[in-house]
C-alpha cells in the first residue's frame, strides 16, 4: 500500500518568508510525528499528534513553528519568518498508534537563503 | 531528558566483514531501542528493535544486544554487503510513556566491494 508521503520534496525560500510543509500519513494511522534532521545530526523531535488528543508540542524550537492535523489525517507544518538556521530536512512519520512502529516519509528539504 | 550517544560517526568496512555500531543512553526509564537505516534521499526505515526484557535479538545478518546495567546497546551486521551502505540511527524511548524516541547522531556505514 501507499506509504507516508510529503510535499514538496524540496523547498527553497527567502529568509523572512513563511513556508508550509505537508504530510500525508498512512491511512488509518492515528499517530503522526514531525522531526527535523540537520546535516550530520540525528533526528530532532518537533511535534506529535495522537488521535484526537492535544498534540505534544514540546519539541518545537520557537513560536515560529506550528503544526496542524486536520480530520485526523493530513498534517501541515508551518514555519513563519524563516531563518537560515531553519534549513534542514523535515521528516514526517506515522504509526498505527503510539505503541507501534513509525513509518517515515521521504522528507522535505528546506533551504532558506 | 534522554541523551543518546552513538559511535562511530563513520564506519568503513570491506564486503563480507562485520560492522558494529554502539549507542549509550542516559535515562534508566528507557526500555525500547529501535535501529533505523536511512538510504540517500529516503526517510529512515526500522530494521530491528529490542525491548528491555531481552538481552539480544537477531534477524538474519542483523543482531542487536542490550546491556541495561551499563545503559548501552549495539547493532551488529555480519557478512556486510554493498547494499548495507547507509546511515544507521539508534534511538531510545520509554514504552508506556510518550514513546517519542531520542535519536543518536547516526553512523555512516560504507561497505567497499
Amino acid at each position: 500500500g501507499a506509504g507516508v508521503s510529503q510535499s514538496p520534496s524540496n523547498k527553497v525560500t527567502e529568509k523572512g518568508k513563511d513556508v508550509e510543509l505537508r504530510c500525508d500519513p498512512i491511512s488509518g494511522h492515528t499517530a503522526l510525528y514531525w522531526y527535523r534532521q540537520s546535516l550530520g545530526q540525528g533526528l530532532e523531535f518537533l511535534i506529535y499528534f495522537q488521535g484526537n488528543s492535544a498534540p505534544d508540542k514540546s519539541g518545537l524550537p520557537s513560536d515560529r513553528f506550528s503544526a496542524e492535523r486536520t480530520g485526523g489525517s493530513v498534517s501541515t507544518l508551518t514555519i513563519q519568518r524563516t531563518q537560515q538556521e531553519d534549513s534542514a530536512v523535515y521528516l514526517c512519520a506515522s504509526s498505527l498508534s503510539y505503541l507501534d512502529e513509525q513509518y517515515f516519509g521521504p522528507g522535505t528539504r528546506l533551504t532558506v537563503t | 531528558g534522554e541523551n543518546v550517544e552513538q559511535h562511530p560517526s563513520t564506519l568503513s568496512v570491506q564486503e563480507g566483514d562485520s560492522a558494529v555500531i554502539k549507542c549509550t543512553y542516559s535515562d534508566s526509564a528507557s526500555n525500547y531501542f529501535p535501529w533505523y537505516k536511512q538510504e540517500l534521499g529516503k526517510g529512515p526505515q526500522l530494521i530491528i528493535d529490542i525491548r528491555s526484557n531481552v538481552g539480544e535479538k537477531k534477524d538474519q545478518r542483523i543482531a542487536v544486544t542490550l546491556n541495561k546495567t551499563a545503559k548501552h546497546f549495539s547493532l551488529h551486521i555480519t557478512e556486510t554487503q554493498p547494499e548495507d551502505s547507509a546511515v544507521y540511527f539508534c534511538a531510545a524511548s520509554e514504552a508506556g510513556g510518550s514513546y517519542i524516541p531520542t535519536f543518536g547522531r547516526g553512523t555512516s556505514l560504507i561497505v567497499h566491494p
